[in-house]
């Protein structure tokens, strides 16, 4: 059983468009995240949300909106896609809320943007 | 801001060989260094942690060793394998108060026969 799935696993889409991805995670952990990977493979936070509450967002375009329905899932849409947003989104997961906790990715959202 | 600088880039490493990847943090939140294995089309898993109250962790072939009035710790991984061909990502616990982990620049190791 997947403990972080996300979906879907490849997107691509136009200049302008708007996307959402989505996360699920059935480890019961608390808090969750996504990260933008880029072709230099650079891994950057961009968001978490501890138990649905927003506690990380790093400087991130307002173009770009996390949503947390319940601690399980964190989705993420973006709006007005540029080309520059082509990278790779990993979701990740974590027991409590802390940087010291193990986390857990899922296999990556590929987007590209033509 | 926050940086883990790591080394090298790229790596490549004999079969049989010692792979060793560098890190070096500014400030931590607190003393906790993960390295993370990522092979390609999957997402990162973490590999090995150390908190230091140790100054080294080993498991099976791969150490950490952690010099904390350098601020720097290191990956060896002994008797390489084509298997561990993979990006190995360093991190540290950054950003008082809502502690995030800030992740090195990755560091792609290929071993060879």
């Amino acid at each position: 059983d997947t403990a972080v799935s996300q979906t879907p696993k490849y997107l691509v889409t136009q200049m302008g468009n708007d996307k959402s991805i989505k996360c699920e995670q059935n480890l019961g952990h608390d808090t969750m995240y996504w990260y933008k990977q880029d072709s230099k493979k650079f891994l950057k936070i961009m968001f978490s949300y501890n138990n649905k509450e927003l506690i990380i967002n790093e400087t991130v375009p307002n173009r770009f909106s996390p949503k947390s329905p319940d601690k399980a899932h964190l989705n993420l849409h973006i709006n007005s896609l540029e080309l520059g947003d082509s990278a790779v989104y990993f979701c990740a997961s974590t027991i409590g809320a802390g940087g010291q906790d193990t986390q857990y990715f899922g296999p990556g959202t590929r987007l590209t943007v033509l | 801001q926050q940086q883990v600088k790591q080394s090298p880039q790229s790596l490549i490493v004999q079969k049989g060989g010692i792979s060793i990847i560098n890190c070096a943090y500014e400030n931590t939140a607190f003393d906790y260094f993960p390295w993370y294995q990522q092979f390609p089309g999957k997402g990162p898993a973490l590999l090995i942690a150390i908190r230091p109250d140790v100054s080294e962790k080993k498991e099976g072939r791969f150490t950490i060793s952690f010099n904390k009035s350098a601020k720097q710790f290191s990956l060896h991984i002994m008797d390489s394998q084509p298997g561990d061909s993979a990006t190995y990502f360093c991190a540290a616990p950054t950003n008082f108060g809502n502690e995030k982990l800030t992740f090195g620049t990755g560091t792609r190791l290929t071993i060879i026969p």
